[in-house]
C-alpha cells in the first residue's frame, strides 16, 4: 500500500518568517508528480506547487519551494516571507502512474500565520 | 482559467434519503474522480471514472454510490441510502491526460445528513 506521512499536525510560523513542512512517502515507482495542495478555510483545495520525480531541480513557485530528495522520498514544502493568507491544511500528495493517476494524500498539516 | 464547478455548495438531506452531488469537470479533462473529507480528517480516494467507466473504486464506494457522466458534461455521485456517516466534504475533481499538471479540484459540497 502506498503511504503519505505528514508528521507534523500542527505548525505555526510568525508572520514574514519561513516556514517547512515535511513529508515522507513510499512508492516502488521510479517516476512520479509530487503535489502540495492548500485547504484554506473556505475548504477550497489549491495546487500550491508540482514537482516531478525524474527532475532533480527542486521546483519553486513565487514565496513556495520544495526539498525533493527521491532516495529518502521525502518532498518538504518551504514557504518563505509567511503571509497571514497562508494560514491553511496543507496536503502533500503523490500521483503515482500504478495508482492509475490517483492523488494519495497525507493526513495534512495545519499551518497558522500570526501576526 | 477553466474550473471545476460543483452544486449545491451545501446539502442537507434526512437519514435514509437519496442524494446527488454534481460536478461540471473542464471540458478538455478526461479523468475524473470523487474525493471525501469527513471534518478534520485526512482527505480519502472514492472513485476514478473514464472512457464512461469506472477505473477505480476504493472501499468506501460500496454499493450505496454511483457514479454516471449523463450528458458528457456533467459528472454526478448519487447516494442511495445516506447515513449519518456519509456527512463530509465530498470533491471532485478532473484531470488531462497528462499527469504533470495534477487535478483541478472543484470548491466541494458539504453534505450533512441528519
Amino acid at each position: 500500500a502506498q503511504t503519505v506521512t505528514q508528521s507534523q499536525p500542527e505548525m505555526s510560523v510568525q508572520e514574514a518568517e519561513t516556514v517547512t513542512l515535511s513529508c515522507t512517502y513510499d512508492t516502488s515507482e521510479s517516476n512520479y508528480y509530487l503535489f502540495w495542495y492548500k485547504q484554506p478555510p473556505s475548504r477550497q483545495m489549491i495546487l500550491v506547487i508540482r514537482q516531478e520525480a525524474y527532475k532533480q531541480q527542486n521546483a519553486t513557485e513565487n514565496r513556495f519551494s520544495v526539498n525533493f530528495q527521491k532516495a529518502a522520498k521525502s518532498f518538504s514544502l518551504k514557504i518563505s516571507d509567511s503571509q497571514l493568507g497562508d494560514t491553511a491544511m496543507y496536503f502533500c500528495a503523490p500521483l503515482l502512474y500504478n495508482q492509475g493517476g490517483k492523488l494519495i494524500f497525507g493526513q495534512g498539516t495545519e499551518l497558522s500565520v500570526k501576526p | 482559467e477553466p474550473e471545476v464547478t460543483q452544486t449545491p455548495s451545501h446539502q442537507v438531506t434526512q437519514m435514509g434519503q437519496e442524494v446527488i452531488l454534481r460536478c461540471v469537470p473542464i471540458s478538455n479533462h478526461l479523468y475524473f474522480y470523487w474525493y471525501r473529507q469527513i471534518l478534520g480528517q485526512k482527505v480519502e480516494f472514492l472513485v476514478s471514472f473514464y472512457n464512461n467507466e469506472i477505473s477505480e473504486k476504493s472501499e468506501i464506494f460500496d454499493d450505496q454510490f454511483s457514479v454516471e457522466r449523463p450528458d458528457g458534461s456533467n459528472f454526478t455521485l448519487k447516494i442511495r441510502s445516506t447515513k449519518l456517516e456519509d456527512s463530509a466534504m465530498y470533491f471532485c475533481a478532473s484531470r488531462a491526460d497528462s499527469l504533470n499538471y495534477g487535478y483541478t479540484f472543484g470548491s466541494g459540497t458539504r453534505l450533512t445528513v441528519v
